[in-house]
């Protein structure tokens, strides 16, 4: 049972652009979301996270929003940078759990095209 | 530099050999982490350990095993059991259960011939 999905498997974007990723969850237990940035062979790098008592949290060029009547969220790049070429993870957490234990996404590709 | 360390980067197994995964941190964190990457599963959640001399299983624990009998060293042993061990393992810490913005290794590709 997939509780976090990331229906795109792979997203591309002329430099410049915005670059827009979902992420669509089911368990209404989430409270704490996270973006991972992973280059190929190397671990995830934390990019930007949201809590659940937020819809909007901005940080330079990297925006999440979330709506939790949805069950959705989303990154947006502005502007979108050839060095932003990644895989990206979504991840949520549930804190009312006993452990911190992160929950992601399958990953969605993004290129950018200079 | 604080930082969590996995060892090899690279490594090659026979099939049916049991094979331990390092992964050290001194960045003081209580929790731990180990997953799984594959290709189109995104990260999988193998085990996890919030404290020394504790641990659980995550989503796909069968055929693994870890130990965590220091705060800085959480081993994970890719036993013969496991079906399809081939694959990119990542470790990870965190400073607790409160505390989500988990820290990863740079990873260890474990290919069993």
């Amino acid at each position: 049972d997939q509780q976090v999905k990331q229906n795109s498997p792979s997203l591309s974007v002329q430099e410049g652009r915005i670059s827009i990723l979902n992420c669509d969850y089911t368990n209404s237990m989430f409270d704490y979301f996270l973006w991972y940035k992973k280059y190929p062979a190397e671990g995830p790098t934390f990019l930007i996270s949201i809590s659940s008592i937020k819809d909007k949290n901005e940080d330079g060029r990297f925006t999440v929003f979330l709506n939790k009547s949805a069950k959705h969220l989303s990154l947006h790049i502005v502007p979108s940078q050839p060095g932003d070429s990644a895989v990206y993870f979504c991840a949520a957490f549930a804190g009312g759990t006993s452990y911190g234990k992160l929950t992601f996404g399958q990953g969605t590709i993004l290129t950018v095209h200079p | 530099d604080g930082g969590i360390t996995q060892s090899p980067k690279y490594l090659f197994r026979k099939e049916g050999q049991n094979v331990t995964l390092s992964c050290e941190q001194n960045l003081n964190h209580d929790a731990m982490y180990w997953y799984r990457q594959d290709p189109g599963q995104g990260l999988r959640l193998i085990y996890y350990s919030q404290i020394v001399n504790d641990f659980q299983k995550g989503d796909i624990a069968e055929g693994y095993s870890v130990s965590r009998e220091k705060k800085e060293s959480f081993p994970l042993t890719v036993t013969s059991a496991q079906k399809n061990p081939t694959a990119f393992y990542l470790c990870a810490s965190s400073i607790g259960r409160d505390n989500t913005e988990a820290f990863f290794g740079q990873g260890t590709r474990l290919t069993v011939v």
